[in-house]
């Protein structure tokens, strides 16, 4: 059984800050996606990383992808009360299917 | 262009009651995924099908079954419900036929069973 943790699951910072989420597996995965949830709606793609070692950034966000591709870190640097979510990393089985972590609960004081 | 659509968006049933959800994916998109979301088990997957054929399904009891149509609408259904049934029911798609390119959600449907 494939399973990913994550961690920490909660997380509350002061504006300003930075903060790393880890997720980490003994399986290998074909790629790890990261989503972003907010209460009451659906997750939201924030990336997907295929390649071991990859290293994707998005503005202020940096996401990375184990070489084993069992492993994938999203830090934030900078954190702003607008990053407040519930983050969830992903990992890409066969025949479409997502194996979630927990999730990260990110509360960004101002 | 729109996004993921599910309906309803909030349900109540009694137990012992079934329930069909649906799901209608973006333009184009071939795939869809059923999750469902709980505060104590996350996001856990019931099943994925492409084009009408359900290539995958997760380890849930057979009361939840679901299908796939020719225009890629996706309904899901949960006969002789439970407590633990009441949860947030998630419906994605994509366009590529492998997981790894990512997927669009719906806003979900939140089922409540009393």
């Amino acid at each position: 059984t494939q399973l990913l943790e994550q961690s920490p699951q909660f997380l509350s910072i002061q504006e300003g800050e930075n903060l790393t989420v880890y997720c980490n597996s003994s399986s290998v995965f074909s790629s790890l996606q990261w989503y972003r949830q907010e209460p009451g709606e659906g997750p939201v793609l924030l990336v997907t990383v295929v390649t071991g070692g990859e290293v994707k950034k998005l503005k202020r966000l940096t996401f990375q992808f184990g070489d084993a591709r069992k492993d994938s870190s999203l830090h934030i640097t900078a954190a702003q009360p607008g990053d407040t979510g519930l983050y969830l990393c992903a990992g890409g089985s066969q025949g479409g299917k997502l194996i979630f972590g927990q999730g990260t609960e990110l509360s960004v004081k101002p | 262009k729109a996004g993921v659509t599910q309906t309803p968006r909030y349900l109540i049933k009694t137990r012992g009651q079934q329930v069909t959800l649906s799901c209608s994916p973006i333009s184009g998109h071939r795939s869809v995924s059923w999750y469902q979301q709980t505060p104590g088990q996350g996001l856990q997957f019931l099943f994925e099908y492409f084009s009408e054929t359900q290539r995958n399904k997760g380890n849930f009891p057979g009361r939840f079954s679901g299908r796939q149509f020719s225009n890629s609408r996706s309904e899901m259904n949960v006969s002789t419900l439970e407590l633990g049934d009441s949860a947030l029911y998630l419906c994605a798609s994509s366009l590529a036929a492998v997981s790894d390119y990512g997927y669009t959600f719906g806003s979900g449907t939140r089922l409540t069973v009393v």
